[in-house]
Parts: structure tokens; C-alpha cells; sequence
């Protein structure tokens, strides 16, 4: 067990540019959550993969994020045309079917200039 | 939508000492799992202890114990004997049977003082 992994863990990009977050789940968790931290707040629900599928998405969820977990093992969160508002930590938790306790991740953190 | 609150910003205790940390939650559910997770500065976020609605047992994982109070919607965590390495941010967390999406509150700064 190597615990929740995150590539990057920082992230400074140009406002308009589009930016691509990695996270490895805990190798035999089906489950996989994506959250935006903001400075003093908790984490807010983004989107909730079981295997594959997509089953949850949060209206934080604007048409500029898309997230995918291709072959059930790893995501990707995309956030096209970054604005200086989508500036957070990005974290990514996973769990098993039937546990609801969430292993987090170091969480990428992402500045958008 | 469901909301979980954590009343107090920022609290202190004295290494030792004891401490509690609030949170209520709205839900008009019956099944539903209780977390709180610590985040101790620039780390990782990490399971402190949890509570499945349906157990009137308050769950307790050595110096951290839960109250649980169902009808009233709160649940409390209290900290025994504080250490130092308890200085952290603390969050309430809640999700449905489900496990589909989980809330969380904006979080308690606590700040063991030597």
C-alpha cells in the first residue's frame, strides 16, 4: 500500500492556459473522489468515479473541467482556459465499495497568474 | 443540498489537556457515516475517526472520542490528553450510505500550545 499519489503537486500556469492533474488511487480501491480546496475552507466535492464510470458531478463542475479514469486505475482532472479563480488544491481521495473511508492524497496545488 | 457546520475557527488547549471540537450536520436521512479528518500544516489530509449513524455506540480510537447525539444532528470530537502533534486543521465530514459524495465543514484550526 503506497497510499494516494498526485502529479503535479504544484502547478503555475498563465491565465487561458489548459492544465492536466494525475492521481494513482490505492491500488485495490474502485473508488476515486476529486475535491477543490480553497485557503481556510474544506474540501468541496468536485466528482466521484466507481471503476470507470462517472457517477457524481458537482455544479463546481463548470463545461471548462473534465475529469476521466480511462481503465479504472488512474485520473486525470483537465481544467481548460484557467482562470484566476480556479486557483486551489486539488486533492484526490480513493476508497473500496462499502468502506466510505476516503484516502486522501498530497493534493496538487494550482496557481493560475 | 446538505451542509455540515463547524462552529468554531480556531481553538487552543494546553498539552494535556482536554479539548472539544463541534459540528452539526443537516440531513433528513437515516443512513449516513460521521468522519473527521485531520490536516496538519502542508500534509495530507488523514482519518481520525468515523461514526455509522446506526450505531448508538459513540466510536472512540484512543485519545479521540465522538459524541453523538442523532436527534440533535451533532457530533462532537474530543481530544484526551493533547499532544503537540495534534496541531491541525481539523474537518467534520458526512456522506450518505451510498458513499457517492461527501461533505465537508470549513474546518476547526486547533493549536496545542507546550
Amino acid at each position: 500500500d503506497t497510499g494516494v499519489s498526485q502529479d503535479p503537486r504544484h502547478k503555475i500556469t498563465k491565465r487561458g492556459q489548459n492544465v492536466t492533474f494525475r492521481c494513482d488511487p490505492i491500488s485495490e480501491h474502485n473508488r476515486l473522489y476529486w475535491y477543490r480546496q480553497t485557503l481556510g475552507q474544506g474540501p468541496e466535492f468536485l466528482t466521484y468515479f466507481q471503476n470507470e464510470a462517472q457517477l457524481e458531478k458537482s455544479r463546481l463542475l463548470s463545461d471548462r473541467f473534465s475529469a476521466e479514469r480511462p481503465k479504472g486505475s488512474f485520473s486525470t482532472l483537465e481544467i481548460q482556459r484557467t482562470e484566476q479563480g480556479d486557483s486551489a488544491m486539488y486533492l484526490c481521495a480513493s476508497s473500496r465499495t462499502g468502506w466510505n473511508e476516503q484516502f486522501f492524497g498530497p493534493g496538487t496545488r494550482l496557481t493560475v497568474l | 443540498a446538505q451542509t455540515v457546520t463547524q462552529s468554531q475557527p480556531e481553538m487552543s488547549v494546553q498539552e494535556a489537556e482536554t479539548v472539544t471540537l463541534s459540528c452539526t450536520y443537516d440531513t433528513s436521512e437515516n443512513n449516513y457515516y460521521l468522519f473527521w479528518y485531520k490536516q496538519p500544516p502542508s500534509r495530507q489530509m488523514i482519518l481520525v475517526i468515523r461514526q455509522e449513524a446506526y450505531k448508538q455506540q459513540n466510536a472512540t480510537e484512543n485519545r479521540f472520542s465522538v459524541n453523538f447525539q442523532k436527534a440533535a444532528k451533532s457530533f462532537s470530537l474530543k481530544i484526551s490528553d493533547s499532544q503537540l502533534g495534534d496541531t491541525a486543521m481539523y474537518f467534520c465530514a458526512f456522506t450518505y450510505s451510498t458513499g457517492n459524495q461527501f461533505y465537508f465543514g470549513t474546518g476547526t484550526s486547533l493549536t496545542v500550545i507546550p
